[in-house]
């Protein structure tokens, strides 16, 4: 264990459900992070939230949605998938503002059907 | 745009050094981390760089040279356990991390 715990570890879901991802984490740092995974490619950055508020979303299709109740906690709502969302789906969290290491959690490995 | 490249596989036999290189074109730069990552689980922090040099911790070393826009990460006395991935990341003058696809490195006996 990382000190940053994501659930679950695996999902299939098919084009028209809906799901959630968990991340929490108990380090007492204040940006949490949603990275997507893909075979041979570079970490994606989806959102970033600093003291629970959002502070950055790259281009993400609205089918993806975040909520952050607090600063130990970030979901990941999924809803009308396509197949080429399947990956891992990496959460991270930071003390953020400063130049310092990510931790991340194991991920969620999502097939989509 | 912005760019981190390293090689995508390498093999190398257990006991042996291995240099995994990175060489990046960034807006700025803010530090550069090593992270590895074995197969399903969480990368996790190996290093980090913002000066030139080399940073020894242990079996794992990272080099580098900002000049050139070039990190090094060598293992020495490679066991089974260091089959992974490794990922290069270099921080922009923005303190965005800016990520390689990672170098997957095999160990054989």
């Amino acid at each position: 264990e990382t000190g940053v715990t994501q659930t679950p570890r695996h999902l299939v879901m098919g084009m028209t459900n809906k799901k959630s991802l968990k991340c929490e984490q108990h380090l007492g740092h204040n940006a949490m992070y949603w990275y997507k995974q893909s075979a041979k490619k570079p970490l994606e950055l989806m959102f970033v939230y600093n003291f629970k508020e959002q502070t950055e979303n790259n281009s993400v299709p609205s089918r993806f949605s975040p909520e952050c109740p607090n600063s130990s906690h970030l979901f990941l709502h999924l809803h009308t998938l396509q197949p080429e969302d399947s990956a891992l789906y990496l959460c991270a969290s930071s003390q953020g503002g400063e130049v310092g290491g990510y931790t991340f959690g194991s991920g969620t490995r999502l097939t989509v059907v | 745009g912005q760019n981190i490249d390293q090689p995508t596989e390498m093999t190398a036999t257990e006991g042996a050094i291995v240099q995994i290189n990175c060489t990046y074109q960034t807006s700025g730069f803010n530090g550069l981390f090593w992270y590895q990552q074995h197969a399903g689980e969480a990368p996790t922090f190996l290093s980090y760089n913002v000066l030139d040099g080399l940073e020894e911790k242990g079996r794992f070393s990272s080099f580098l040279s900002r000049s050139k826009g070039y990190s090094y990460l060598l293992l020495k006395e490679l066991q089974m356990k260091d089959s992974a991935s490794y990922l290069c990341a270099v921080t922009d003058s923005n303190y965005q991390l800016i990520w390689g696809a990672g170098t997957k490195l095999i160990i054989k006996p």
